[in-house]
């Protein structure tokens, strides 16, 4: 059974540009979860998706969207790139419904750098 | 929203000793609590974890305890070894997400 597929694994943009991101979850997880990581810090949740509908958000700026699609697979956006933006972005899939969060497993994430 | 707290951020044992790392959460109604262990540059995987019709759950050198009275939980390794080396992120579940406490960082000296 593949694991969550993130990608790309490294990426290197510039100050004000865009970029997106990818994450593929387990087959049949319905629910995908991002999360930002910064050196030395915890997971930063970013949002949460479950059948192509946002259903969490965390407190971030507009700069960062995100969206699913019908295959589950979801794709994240940040906007105006900073340099604070420079992180680990992981992503987490589980099948989402019910009371427990079963099976949530991470992907290995992006690891963007701006310049 | 839920709120978990996580204690000590970082914690140095010898090899052989126990570590024992403690969270809390807020949210009343979370009844799902697990366990995450990411070594250096690899992504976080899950170790353990706990319902809360269970007060303890044991796993080789890990166990973890739960206070629903209290709204806290633990997580015991014993017996440490230098691959325990790594950051420890507690978590609980509401409202169909994680909260994630902000981490351990555990060092295992030789």
């Amino acid at each position: 059974k593949a694991g969550v597929t993130q990608t790309p694994r490294y990426l290197i943009k510039t100050r004000g540009q865009q970029v997106t991101l990818s994450c593929s979850p387990i087959s049949g997880h319905r629910s995908v979860s991002w999360y930002q990581q910064t050196p030395g810090q915890g997971l930063q949740f970013l949002f949460e998706y479950f059948s192509e509908t946002q259903r969490n958000k965390g407190n971030f700026p507009g700069r960062f969207s995100g969206r699913q699609f019908s295959n589950s697979r979801s794709e994240m956006n940040v906007s105006t790139l900073e340099l604070g933006d420079s992180a680990l972005y992981l992503c987490a899939s589980s099948l989402g419904t019910g009371r427990l969060i079963y099976g949530y497993t991470f992907g290995s994430g992006t690891r963007l750098t701006v310049v | 929203g839920e709120n978990v707290e996580q204690h000590p951020s970082t914690l140095s044992v010898q090899e052989g000793d126990s570590a024992v790392i403690k969270c809390t959460y807020s949210d009343s109604a979370s009844n799902y609590f697990p366990w995450y262990k990411q070594e250096l540059g690899k992504r976080p995987q899950l170790i353990i974890d706990i319902r809360s019709n269970v007060g303890e759950k044991k796993d080789q050198r890990i166990a973890v305890t739960l206070n629903k009275t209290a709204k806290h939980f633990s997580l015991h390794i014993t017996e440490t070894q230098p691959e325990d080396s790594a950051v420890y992120f507690c978590a609980a579940e509401a409202g169909n997400m994680l909260t994630f406490g902000g981490g351990t960082r555990l060092m295992v000296k030789p």
